[in-house]
């Protein structure tokens, strides 16, 4: 069955630092990749998205690009900032049930001024 | 900016018992989902529900659960008899009809049953 797998936190960095996220899947068919953030006390907020191979998803200066051939999806920031800390989720869904998600453990940041 | 709540945020109970979990979707949304994340493990999908009835369902979500929608705001998800299993976080999600609408998230209610 489809399955993401995404390293383990926390990360720990300092204030404008780079910032990589390791997201790898398993899915038959084309899916959709995602990236959820849950900051403390609230729900999970869609950041980022693609929906194809080589598609690249951007929001709030994080990236991330859908690589089929390494079956990946890499959630990247050039210079992380305190507000930044959070729990990140790497998410697929297949097109038969575009919101049925399936996500990853949750990768937590924690960024120190 | 309209939102998913849920309530109660933090819920103790007693092996055994029913417990209903509540949440009230975004107004115009038509999708209801409910996911859980037992501590240390991945976000699982539960169960969606569309037009008054479960459109698809989980492995996990045996005959101790069910959902309800008992008005126009409120989506439940209840618990007949608990286990110590069933810790978790549980997550209410809504969305409008269409293939590339977003998921929109509650902040979860943390389920402990001791």
């Amino acid at each position: 069955g489809n399955s993401v797998t995404q390293m383990e936190g926390p990360v720990t960095l300092s204030e404008e630092a780079f910032l990589t996220i390791n997201c790898t899947y398993t899915a038959t068919g084309y899916p959709s990749l995602f990236w959820y953030v849950q900051y403390p006390g609230e729900g999970l907020q869609l950041l980022l998205k693609a929906t194809k191979a080589d598609d690249k998803g951007s929001n709030k200066g994080f990236e991330a690009t859908y690589r089929k051939e390494t079956t990946s999806f890499h959630l990247e920031k050039g210079s992380v900032q305190v507000s930044d800390s959070a729990v990140y989720f790497c998410a697929l869904s297949d097109r038969s049930g575009f919101q049925k998600l399936v996500f990853g453990t949750g990768t937590r940041l924690l960024v120190s001024p | 900016e309209p939102e998913v709540t849920q309530t109660p945020s933090h819920q103790v109970t007693q092996m055994g018992q029913e417990v209903i979990l509540r949440c009230v979707p975004i107004s115009n949304h038509l999708y209801f989902y409910w996911y859980r994340q037992i501590l240390g493990q991945k976000v699982e999908f539960l169960v969606s529900f569309y037009n008054n009835e479960i459109s698809e369902k989980s492995e996990i979500f045996d005959d101790q659960f069910s959902v309800e929608r008992p008005d126009g705001s409120n989506f439940t998800l209840k618990i007949r008899s608990t286990k110590l299993e069933d810790s978790a976080m549980y997550f209410c999600a809504s969305s409008e009809v269409g293939l590339n609408t977003e998921a929109f998230f509650g902040q979860g209610t943390r389920l402990t049953v001791v």
